[in-house]
């Protein structure tokens, strides 16, 4: 079975610029998460679709990021304008919620620099 | 609102040592709890899990016991390998519908020869 998918992997991008990240969610997986970690921190939830409905993005900077889930399946997540904050592995994860498990999978990450 | 506390790192112990990583949490309800460990280089990947008070969890020779009355769920492990070097964290998810997950700050562990 595959894994979650990001991409890309590494991204490199100056102050003010936007950006972009994408995630593939486990085939199946009705419920997807977008977390940021920032070095030496645990992951922060900032986006929880289920579906493609937004659960939770209570914790979203709404005025620089934002996130779409369009049919439900992959999911995308953009800042614009960067701050150099926003240094941190921005990490998607998904979970079978639907069918009753709990447990969340998730991808590599995603680790931006913002210079 | 919910929050875990795990020890700071880095843990640096010989091959074949006794690990303890210590867990504790604050939430409301009763909530699932989580251990999670990252390789070097590679995404988060799910260690072990309790769901109720006094369930233990386990997996490659670790496992943590889930105490509702100490609010903790502490990481042990008999005998620590090189290849167990890595950095763990501690997680709850939250039982209000969004199984959002809360971590831990990570506690690095290093394994020596």
């Amino acid at each position: 079975e595959a894994g979650v998918a990001q991409s890309p992997r590494y991204k490199i991008i100056e102050k003010r610029q936007s950006v972009a990240f994408w995630c593939n969610p486990i085939s199946g997986h009705a419920t997807l998460y977008w977390y940021q970690q920032i070095l030496g921190q645990g992951p922060k939830l900032l986006i929880q679709f289920q579906n493609n409905g937004v659960v939770d993005d209570s914790q979203l900077p709404k005025d620089r990021f934002s996130a779409e889930r369009l049919k439900g399946v992959d999911s995308t997540l953009k800042i614009q304008p960067a701050k150099l904050e926003d240094s941190a592995v921005y990490l998607c994860a998904s979970t079978g919620l639907a069918e009753g498990t709990d447990t969340q999978y998730f991808g590599p990450g995603t680790r931006l620099t913002v210079l | 609102g919910d929050s875990v506390t795990q020890m700071e790192g880095p843990v640096t112990l010989s091959e074949e040592a006794f690990l303890t990583i210590n867990c504790t949490y604050t939430a409301t309800g009763y909530p699932s709890l989580f251990w999670y460990v990252q390789y070097p280089g590679e995404g988060l990947q799910l260690l072990l899990k309790a769901t109720k008070a006094d369930d233990k969890g386990s997996n490659k020779g670790f496992e943590a016991t889930y105490r509702k009355e100490t609010t903790s769920f502490h990481l042990e492990k008999g005998s620590v390998q090189v290849s167990d070097s890595a950095v763990y964290f501690c997680a709850l998810s939250d039982t209000g519908g969004g199984n959002k997950l809360t971590f831990g700050t990570g506690t690095q562990l290093k394994v020596e020869l």
